[in-house]
């Protein structure tokens, strides 16, 4: 069994759908909860970081952590074309120096 | 700031030959790591470095040699290329801070094509 799961989609929306992306976890060790955008033949960008549990917000794009059912989501608000990328969930233990990526999902927004 | 460069982009191998991915990083981050990225499978963690001359061993090192001499850069050898090493390549480093972890930036990538 993988360290973090991921369904790989490919997701499909239309433009000003509300999106949900998600990753389940099985190591209780992990305090830190990163979400990727990979735009295509790009390297992978920094979108949001949280730590422990709770909701984090920016802009259109809100972070949440469930660390009891070990569960982490991203949702995107009011999605744009321009959000069509490949999102990674990334996470961390505290003292260790590895990231343990997801699977990512390719979503598309369709104008 | 450049960020993180990797040479080159595109890579085209025949089986049994080597080669060197290069990756530089001109921020003085402390950790430096490399990752192959193949479709459903995710970022796999190939080698990762926490300093000038301390290596250590990923998820799926085999196949692959690294050596970090300097703190700007962390080449990848692939010593003798094979088809399931057909990949992209992907160099990332962060600042190292206790007990958080800093923004991992990466680099554009390296596709290698092994026939």
């Amino acid at each position: 069994q993988k360290e973090v799961e991921q369904d790989p989609g490919p997701l499909s929306v239309p433009e000003g759908a509300i999106v949900s992306l998600n990753c389940t976890y099985s190591n209780s060790a992990f305090q830190y909860f990163m979400w990727y955008r990979q735009y295509s033949r790009k390297g992978p960008e920094l979108l949001m970081y949280t730590y422990s549990s709770g909701n984090k917000e920016d802009g259109r794009f809100t972070a949440q952590v469930d660390k009891s059912s070990k569960y982490i989501s991203l949702f995107i608000r009011d999605s744009q074309p321009s959000d069509s990328a490949t999102y990674l969930c990334a996470m961390g233990a505290q003292g260790a120096q590895k990231l343990v990526f997801g699977q990512g999902t390719r979503l598309t927004i369709n104008p | 700031n450049a960020g993180v460069t990797q040479t080159p982009k595109f890579q085209v191998l025949k089986t049994g030959q080597s080669m060197t991915l290069q990756c530089a990083q001109d921020m003085n981050h402390e950790y430096m790591s490399w990752y192959r990225q193949d479709p459903g499978m995710g970022l796999r963690l190939i080698h990762y470095s926490v300093g000038a001359g301390i290596t250590d061993q990923g998820e799926v090192p085999n196949g692959y040699n690294v050596s970090r001499s300097t703190t700007e850069d962390f080449p990848l050898r692939l010593l003798s290329a094979a088809p399931s090493q057909t990949s992209v390549y992907f160099c990332a480093s962060r600042a190292t801070s206790r007990g958080t972890y800093n923004e991992q930036f990466f680099g554009p990538g390296t596709r290698l094509t092994v026939l």
